[in-house]
């Protein structure tokens, strides 16, 4: 069964710095990762979608990776804004439907 | 401008009464999913949908029902049998059941029952 963990649960920096989101998996064999920012009360909105067969999504100041093999992922924000506070989910695409299974998120405060 | 209208925002209900949660989307997408969020979890998926009038059960799909009798629209029904009803309630949609594209959400409905 796969499962989806993000570590940390909450992250409070700076604004100007650069960041890393982790996002983990335990079954390798998915179609593609997905991140997506909430933010409270809100719906989800997607930021990057990576497929199984890439490396790397890139989407302005955001940059997705992709491990397979040791079933990772990274979200690499750059020169962070206080309007990138928000949570942060990944999920993974396993099947051939639309079914993800999410993390539990990580909640990111940037501070002025 | 295409998107994912969920309604109402929030609801509130008695405990022991059935409730509908609206879903339309404008995308022209195929597949249509029903996800849960609970406080300090992910979300969770209830029900989805691959094409008009046929739909399958996710992973926490007892105590609510569905149909999907037009391509735009994916109600949720909350029975009196759900025993945990209150949450936030995500609609999402995308283009194809395959894994090459991206899934669009909703706003979310946030149902309280007492």
């Amino acid at each position: 069964k796969q499962e989806v963990t993000q570590i940390p649960a909450a992250l409070s920096v700076p604004e100007g710095e650069n960041l890393v989101l982790n996002c983990s998996f335990t079954d390798s064999a998915i179609y593609n990762l997905q991140w997506f920012r909430q933010d409270p009360g809100k719906g989800l909105t997607s930021l990057l979608l990576i497929q199984s067969s890439q490396r790397e999504q890139t989407s302005g100041r955001l940059n997705a990776s992709l491990d397979k093999s040791s079933g990772r992922s990274t979200l690499y924000i750059a020169a962070s804004q206080p309007g990138d506070s928000a949570t942060y989910l990944c999920a993974v695409r396993s099947g051939n439907t639309g079914k993800l299974i999410f993390g539990q998120g990580t909640t990111l405060q940037v501070k002025p | 401008d295409g998107g994912i209208t969920q309604s109402p925002k929030y609801l509130f209900r008695k405990e022991g009464q059935n409730v509908t949660l609206s879903c339309e989307q404008n995308l022209n997408h195929d597949a249509m999913y029903w996800y849960r969020q609970d406080p300090g979890q992910g979300l969770r998926l209830i029900y989805y949908s691959q094409i008009v009038n046929d739909f399958q059960k996710g992973d926490i799909a007892e105590g609510y029902s569905v149909s999907r009798e037009k391509k735009e629209s994916f109600p949720l029904t909350v029975t009196s049998a759900q025993k945990n009803p209150t949450a936030f309630y995500l609609c999402a949609s995308s283009t194809i059941t395959g894994g090459v594209s991206p899934l669009h959400f909703g706003n979310g409905t946030r149902l309280t029952v007492t």
